[in-house]
């Protein structure tokens, strides 16, 4: 069974860059994976930011990017904002028509 | 302006079955993939399944194979999931989404989420 993998938790200061990744419990991520990254705030639904590793969503500010980096996919957030402090989960094809979301990584910013 | 309201969800006993229901307005549905993504009470994202924008294609994930059946009715812009054999692990939030754009699976637009309680 394939297994996405996140960071648990991180943390970063306002106005700082954090960079989250994305990886697969057996093989490496690239972008025939199409990865996408989701943002979600406790109660509510998911806000997707990225998709196809970095084309960003529309209405999504450029301080969200999305890349490769290595063998996993990566959601970088440059100048950390308060509000930015969410749960974020990335999503990976992993081939015949199913996809599978990772386990999540909660941001905080302090 | 897009919007997906589910319905159907609801407590419901083991082994029982449900019908979740989403209807979409404000875009063409018959264009687009749609998707189901539930999420349990503390718990992450999991997707679930997706259907292609005819009907004709459909993917399932392991954990749902053989009970869940995702289908769609373009003439009445609804998206169903089909629940049966139901656990208590199937309890969770469960998500429509839409193809972020026309051809891609990747949910771009969501629901607000339909809560199914699977318990004695």
């Amino acid at each position: 069974q394939t297994v996405v993998t996140q960071e648990p938790s991180f943390s970063v200061s306002p106005g700082g860059t954090v960079t989250l990744t994305c990886g697969l419990s057996s093989g490496s991520v690239s972008t025939t994976c199409y990865p996408s990254w989701f943002q979600q705030t406790p109660g509510q639904a998911p806000r997707t930011l990225i998709y196809n590793t970095n084309t960003r969503s529309s209405g999504v500010p450029d301080r969200f990017s999305g890349s490769i980096l290595g063998n996993k996919a990566a959601l970088t957030i440059t100048g950390a904002q308060a509000t930015d402090e969410s749960d974020y989960y990335c999503m990976l094809h992993v081939g015949s028509g199913i996809w599978v979301f990772g386990g999540g990584t909660k941001l905080t910013v302090l | 302006e897009v919007q997906l309201v589910e319905s159907g969800g609801g407590l419901v006993q083991p082994g029982g079955s449900l019908r979740l229901s989403c209807v979409a307005s404000g875009f063409s549905f018959s264009s687009y993939w749609m998707q189901w993504v539930r999420q349990a009470p503390g718990k992450g994202l999991v997707w679930v399944s997706r259907i292609s924008p005819d009907g004709s294609g459909t993917t399932h994930a392991d954990s749902v194979k053989g009970r869940f059946t995702i289908s769609r009715d373009n003439a009445k812009n609804t998206l169903f999931l089909q629940m049966s054999s139901l656990g208590v692990e199937d309890t969770a939030v469960y998500y429509c989404g839409r193809g972020i754009v026309v051809g891609s699976a990747v949910p771009g637009y969501w629901g607000q989420g339909i809560l199914v309680t699977v318990s004695p």
